[in-house]
Order: structure tokens, then C-alpha cells, then sequence
């Protein structure tokens, strides 16, 4: 079974320029979660959606980053300018059903610099 | 504000040698205690999780004691390999809020 696929793996731009990320969860998962990780913060959720309706997006940084989850199988998280304290590895997870101990599926990342 | 902190940052352990990390939770509505396994450009994968109403679960090699008490947990793994070397991630979360608290990563190295 294909896993959470995130797209692209690499991107680097300049500063101010629009980035976004996409996301494709695993088929029949209601739930998917953006998380950032750096150095200084580590692992950091962003935000987080059931069944397509954000839930919880106060881990957002600020007005700059948007997501949206347009229908089941695609998500995307956009920022907006883009500024170089943005750069770091974000990723897509997803999961199926209630109940705090189902397993959240990452994908590889997408490793994002702002030059 | 970190609500899950972990130990060591790093740790390089021989060969079948004993690995342990620990981690320490504040927020006692916690109620799932997983640990993930990432390596280098990978996504955290889930390893092992345990629930507070158990002190400790197996699956093969890897170990995880609770105290609930202490508000601590670790990951031990045992007779440990070069093919662990990975950064391991301890995390908690509660009921219907679903979201994952990462503890801040601890690098393993196995050496051969």
C-alpha cells in the first residue's frame, strides 16, 4: 500500500516568493496533520484536519501560512511571502478513526530553504 | 512551552550494548505514550506506544517502562544494533485532541 506522499522533496526560493506543499494521505484516513521540524523547535504540529474541516490550526506560525484540505486525497499548506526563518522539513501525516492511540503515518517531508 | 522533555540529546552505544532514552511529561491528561524512529531523510515511524495503565510493553528488542508517578517514560532497546542508528522520538497525547507533543529527539549511534 503506498504511504503518505508529500511533494516536492526539495524546494529552495527566494525570499518572499509563494511555496506551497502538497500532501496525499493514505487512502481511507480521515485525519492528516502538518508538522515543521527544526533544529531549534523540533517537531512542531501546525495543524491538523478531520474528515477535510481543519480542527485546530493554532499551531500555525502566522497569517503568512494557509491549508487547505480541498477533498480526502489532497491537502496543501502554502506560504506566503516566504521568508528565510520559514526554511525547514515540514510534514504531511495522516491517520484513520478516533481515539488518541491511532498511529499517525509520516511521509518523507518536503525539506523547504529560503534563501 | 515544552511539555515533553527528553534525554540524551545523543548516545553512542557498542554493539549489544543496552540503549536507553528517557522522557518526562508535564501535562497529566496525557493518556498514549508512543515512540517514533526517524532516519535521515525519512518520516518518523511509530515504533512502539503504550497506554498509562500498563508499566511496561514489549515488542521484540525494544522496551518501553512507565512510571506513572514520576510522569516518566523510557525506551530501552536491547542488544542494539548498527541498523538502529536512527533519532528516536518520544511523544504523548490526550483524548480527543489528537495532536502529538514531540519530545525533542535524541541521535543513537551503534557502533559496529
Amino acid at each position: 500500500d503506498a504511504g503518505v506522499i508529500q511533494s516536492p522533496r526539495h524546494e529552495v526560493t527566494e525570499m518572499g516568493q509563494e511555496v506551497t506543499l502538497r500532501c496525499k494521505p493514505i487512502s481511507g484516513h480521515d485525519y492528516l496533520f502538518w508538522y515543521r521540524q527544526t533544529m531549534m523547535r523540533g517537531l512542531e504540529l501546525l495543524i491538523y484536519f478531520n474528515n477535510n474541516v481543519p480542527i485546530d490550526d493554532s499551531g500555525m506560525p502566522e497569517d503568512r501560512f494557509s491549508a487547505k484540505m480541498p477533498n480526502a486525497s489532497f491537502s496543501t499548506l502554502k506560504i506566503q511571502p516566504s521568508e528565510p526563518r520559514d526554511s525547514a522539513v515540514y510534514f504531511c501525516a495522516s491517520s484513520f478513526g478516533a481515539g488518541s492511540n491511532q498511529p499517525q503515518h509520516f511521509g518523507d517531508g518536503t525539506r523547504l530553504s529560503i534563501l | 512551552q515544552q511539555q515533553v522533555k527528553q534525554s540524551p540529546q545523543s548516545l553512542i552505544v557498542q554493539k549489544g550494548g543496552i540503549s536507553i532514552i528517557n522522557c518526562a511529561y508535564e501535562n497529566t491528561a496525557f493518556d498514549y505514550f508512543p515512540w517514533y524512529q526517524q532516519f535521515p531523510g525519512k518520516g518518523p515511524a511509530l515504533l512502539i506506544a503504550i497506554r498509562p495503565d500498563v508499566s511496561e510493553k514489549k515488542e521484540g528488542r525494544f522496551t518501553i517502562s512507565f512510571n506513572k508517578s514520576a510522569k516518566q517514560f523510557s525506551l530501552h532497546i536491547m542488544d542494539s544494533q548498527p541498523g538502529d542508528s536512527a533519532t528516536y522520538f518520544c511523544a504523548a497525547s490526550s483524548g480527543s485532541a489528537r495532536q502529538l507533543t514531540f519530545g525533542s529527539g535524541t541521535q543513537l549511534t551503534v557502533l559496529p
